[in-house]
């Protein structure tokens, strides 16, 4: 059975840095094609793509956010992180980390955890 | 980047309708294009994947075409446990998008 979940704060102060955890359980990132994404959604509004990373420790992230992210994993234990810095109130949302896999014709995140809300406010 | 635009943005529909939603990006992607239906308080959950290609355990009433910039969700009688928000995405380019998503209300 696949599970992620994650975990971090819920409350975090403007200027401050995020740290996120996704802890997964019954697949193996070194599997070819598995990857680990966080995409967020603000309250009320669309899902948006963060930030990916693969067994090999190839890393992809979202052009607008890119210069704010760092994922990263610990293998051993079937962790991935995802860092961000200098938060502010726009980027109040639940933050969701996803399992994707690989075809020739396309990606897809077909597992998901049930996401944690991060509020951000002084 | 690859933009993803869906229409409707929402739609209202009754129990057993014929549901067609639409995707287009904004250059080709081939065949690189996801669904995902999202219910309120709920993570997302990927009906289609590859375009045409139903994600195990997802009922056959869903269904996806297309290629290149052109995409199609329909859902062929809809269902209450179907009222959602649906996403499309693509896989494209290696920098992901979702569409802004249809958000399908009960008539």
């Amino acid at each position: 059975q696949i599970t992620l979940q994650e975990s971090g704060p819920t409350l975090v102060k403007p200027t401050q840095t995020l740290t996120l955890t996704c802890t997964f359980s019954g697949f193996s990132l070194s599997t070819s094609g598995v990857g680990v994404n966080w995409i967020r959604q603000p309250p009320g509004k669309a899902l948006e793509w963060l930030a990916l990373i693969y067994g090999d420790d190839a890393k992809r992230y979202s052009p607008s956010l890119r210069s704010r992210l760092t994922i990263t994993k610990d293998t051993s234990k079937n962790h991935v992180v995802l860092t961000m810095t200098n938060m502010d109130p726009l980027d109040t949302a639940t933050y969701y980390c996803a399992r994707s896999d690989a075809l020739p014709s396309a990606t897809y995140c077909d597992y998901w955890g049930q996401g944690t809300l991060v509020t951000v406010s002084s | 980047d690859i933009q993803m635009t869906q229409s409707p943005s929402s739609l209202s529909a009754s129990v057993g309708d014929r549901v067609t939603i639409t995707c287009r990006a904004s250059q080709s992607i081939s065949s690189s294009l996801n669904w995902y239906q999202q219910k309120p308080g709920q993570a997302p959950t990927l009906l289609i994947y590859a375009a045409s290609s139903l994600q195990s355990g997802v009922p056959s009433r869903f269904s996806g075409s297309g290629f290149g910039t052109d995409f199609t969700l329909t859902i062929s009688s809809l269902q209450p446990e179907d009222f959602a928000t649906y996403y499309c995405q693509q896989s494209s380019s290696t920098l992901w998008t979702f569409g802004q998503g249809t958000k399908v209300e009960i008539k």
